[in-house]
């Protein structure tokens, strides 16, 4: 029940596309989506997060899409750039202490 | 302002061998989790550190522990290393009752040989 379900494993993508990353949970009592961005040799970095009261939270290029019926969302990345290759996770947490990943999807967008 | 601060940033041991890793956390922060990232995988959950206490511990066995020191610095052992125990171990802090600031550091590369 602990799970965050990522997916796809990887991506590619012209520049200007619109890579979408999505992800599923089990556990209910999660409260608290984040998505983080990390390169390599780097930890992960905060890019967006989510509360499950709203639908949609847009940050810049970056837009989170919320579906709490299906327990699923996803990352939109609007007119991705080469700088945006990196791997992308999904996280989720309860209680605000343990963060739960998802596996990750490593995005390399073409010049 | 200096983030979350990890050394050795990589380190080699031997398996059998115990390691130790140190987290200095961000300025401000008081609670430092820690995290092992497999290679090609999501990091997952050892423990959090908090007023000097293990507070929450993940599916990690007993050869994984840690400290917090009072200056909220901590670290992380591990002893009678195996050679699944090489990952990525990333140290992340935060401040109590605060949930959107989680930070983490670069981490520090374990390989077991």
């Amino acid at each position: 029940q602990q799970q965050v379900k990522q997916s796809p494993q990887s991506l590619i993508v012209q520049k200007g596309g619109i890579p979408i990353i999505n992800c599923a949970y089990e556990n209910t009592a999660f409260d608290y989506f984040p998505w983080y961005q990390q390169f390599p040799g780097k930890g992960p970095a905060l890019l967006i997060a989510i509360r499950p009261d709203v639908s949609e939270k847009k940050e810049g290029r970056f837009t989170i899409s919320f579906n709490k019926s299906a327990k699923q969302f996803s990352l939109h990345i609007m007119d991705s750039q080469p700088g945006d290759s990196a791997t992308y996770f999904c996280a989720a947490n309860s209680d605000g202490s343990r963060l739960t990943f998802g596996e990750g999807t490593q995005l390399t967008v073409n010049p | 302002d200096a983030g979350v601060t990890q050394s050795p940033t990589h380190l080699i041991k031997t398996r059998g061998q115990q390691v130790t890793l140190r987290c200095s956390p961000k300025s401000g922060h008081d609670t430092v989790s820690w995290y092992q990232q497999a290679l090609g995988q999501g990091p997952q959950f050892i423990f959090q550190y908090y007023e000097e206490e293990e507070r929450q511990r993940g599916n990690f066995p007993d050869r994984f522990s840690g400290h917090q020191f009072p200056n909220y610095s901590s670290e992380l052992n591990v002893n009678a290393l195996l050679l699944g125990d090489s990952a990525l171990y990333l140290c992340a802090s935060s401040l109590a009752g605060v949930r959107y600031g989680y930070t983490f550091g670069s981490g520090t590369r374990l390989t077991v040989v």
